[in-house]
């Protein structure tokens, strides 16, 4: 399965666009790539998911250039309420649904009013 | 639909007692995940479930863990003797595999924080 690499720690201010970018040399051709959010003392909630190109949906933006070794998550404008860790996810959905995508350590993203 | 819903929320016991976390998944997803997260090991998952049978136990970390699901509605995850460094927060997640067209989805409670003193 393709181990994912992401930033441990992200620091930003309200208002500004976030980039966190995951990388996942190992990908195979029938992976997806999958982030989800996590906020103290929850459980972890799907953001968005893509194959190639760009998805966007109404919290976030996913770009996944065309080797697709990396992927970045896009979270325009951010406010306070999107101080969380990030989790980066890659696996086909029976990876997925076989609890075979892990988790990884995540990015914890810090807003600073 | 009411989410993947946990009990206990929260649980404080003294080590050697039993304790048991339980779960209701989605209506209808087939795949029930059980997950353990603290700080050092982050999130880890223990066993899931397909159709109300385990498939992949591998996570659990010894004989005194054990689950169940005795139907799709419902599952425990039981410690017996508990210890110390049982003390975690504690999820359950279900998922539906909706074939070619599906996300592969995972939806998590809220979490059972566990502190054995």
């Amino acid at each position: 399965l393709a181990k994912t690499t992401q930033p441990i720690s992200m620091d930003s201010y309200e208002g500004q666009e976030v980039n966190i970018t995951c990388s996942h040399n190992n990908i195979a051709t029938n992976d997806y790539i999958t982030w989800y959010q996590q906020f103290p003392s929850q459980g972890p909630r799907f953001i968005i998911q893509g194959y190639k190109t760009k998805v966007t949906n109404e919290v976030a933006s996913l770009f996944i250039p065309a080797d697709r070794k990396s992927s970045t998550l896009s979270l325009p404008r951010v406010s306070l309420s999107d101080t969380a860790v990030y989790y980066c996810l890659v696996g086909d959905n029976g990876d997925t649904n076989a609890g075979k995508s892990t988790f990884g350590d995540g990015t914890t993203l810090t807003v600073k009013p | 639909d009411a989410g993947v819903i946990q009990s206990p929320r929260h649980e404080v016991t003294e080590m050697g007692q039993e304790v048991t976390l339980r779960c209701k998944p989605i209506s209808g997803h087939d795949y029930l995940f059980w997950y353990r997260q603290t700080m050092m090991r982050g999130l880890e998952l223990l066993i899931y479930f397909n159709n109300n049978v385990p498939i992949d136990d591998s996570g659990m970390p010894e004989d005194r863990f054990s689950a169940k699901m005795p139907n799709a509605s419902f599952s425990t995850l039981k410690i017996q003797p508990s210890e110390p460094r049982d003390s975690a927060v504690y999820f359950c997640a279900s998922s539906l595999l909706s074939g070619l067209a599906g996300t592969g989805e995972l939806f998590f409670g809220e979490g059972s924080r566990l502190t054995v003193l």
